[in-house]
């Protein structure tokens, strides 16, 4: 049974700064990576889809890069803003199934 | 305006009653899926369906009843045999196949008291 697993859960850091989010899972035997973001009371915004042929892809101060033999992948913000404060979540689409299995987020606060 | 729509935003109901939950989408998408959300839990999958008149039952469907007569909708019916169905209930879309990314709507909050 795939596992998906984030740490930290909660993470706190001043404005500017550059940071890494983790994602690591269980069975290696994904079709993709999706990384999303959630405000308070809201949907999911998808932020960077990995298709598991890829290492890496990047959107803007977003990069994400995968490592599916060891199971890992990161979120990686360049420069941090009040702005980026939110919940991010990972999931990963299993092979030859038609859900997400997603952790349980980590939630970020970027401090003035 | 394109996107998911989910209505209403917040729902309140009296423990055994049914209540359904609306998704609207005009994405075109063949795929549409339905999650539930818990503090401090991953999100977990009710129903998905990758076509019209067709759906699946996902990891937590107990309790739960969705139909598939439109391409564009996929309401999903909280029954009064769901034990414990006060969450935030997610709807999500995909053009469909392994390879497309899912796209979330707003997310009803459900309150059953």
């Amino acid at each position: 049974k795939q596992e998906v697993t984030q740490i930290p859960a909660a993470l706190s850091v001043p404005e500017g700064e550059n940071l890494v989010l983790n994602c690591s899972f269980t069975d290696s035997a994904i079709y993709n990576l999706q990384w999303f973001r959630q405000d308070p009371g809201k949907g999911l915004t998808s932020l960077l889809l990995i298709q598991s042929s890829q290492r890496e892809q990047t959107s803007g101060r977003l990069n994400a890069s995968l490592d599916k033999s060891s199971g890992r992948s990161t979120l990686y913000i360049a420069a941090s803003q009040p702005g980026d404060s939110a919940t991010y979540l990972c999931a990963v689409r299993q092979g030859g199934s038609e859900k997400l299995v997603f952790g349980k987020g980590t939630k970020l606060t970027v401090n003035p | 305006d394109g996107g998911i729509t989910q209505s209403p935003k917040y729902l309140f109901r009296k423990e055994g009653q049914n209540v359904t939950l609306s998704c609207e989408q005009n994405l075109n998408h063949d795929a549409m899926y339905w999650y539930r959300q818990d503090p401090g839990q991953g999100l977990r999958l009710i129903y998905y369906s990758q076509i019209v008149n067709d759906f699946q039952k996902g990891d937590i469907a107990e309790g739960y009843s969705v139909s598939r007569e439109k391409k564009e909708s996929f309401p999903l019916t909280v029954t009064s045999a769901q034990k414990n169905p006060t969450a935030f209930y997610l709807c999500a879309t995909s053009r469909g196949g392994a390879t497309y990314e899912q796209y979330f709507g707003p997310g009803t909050r459900l309150t059953v008291t």
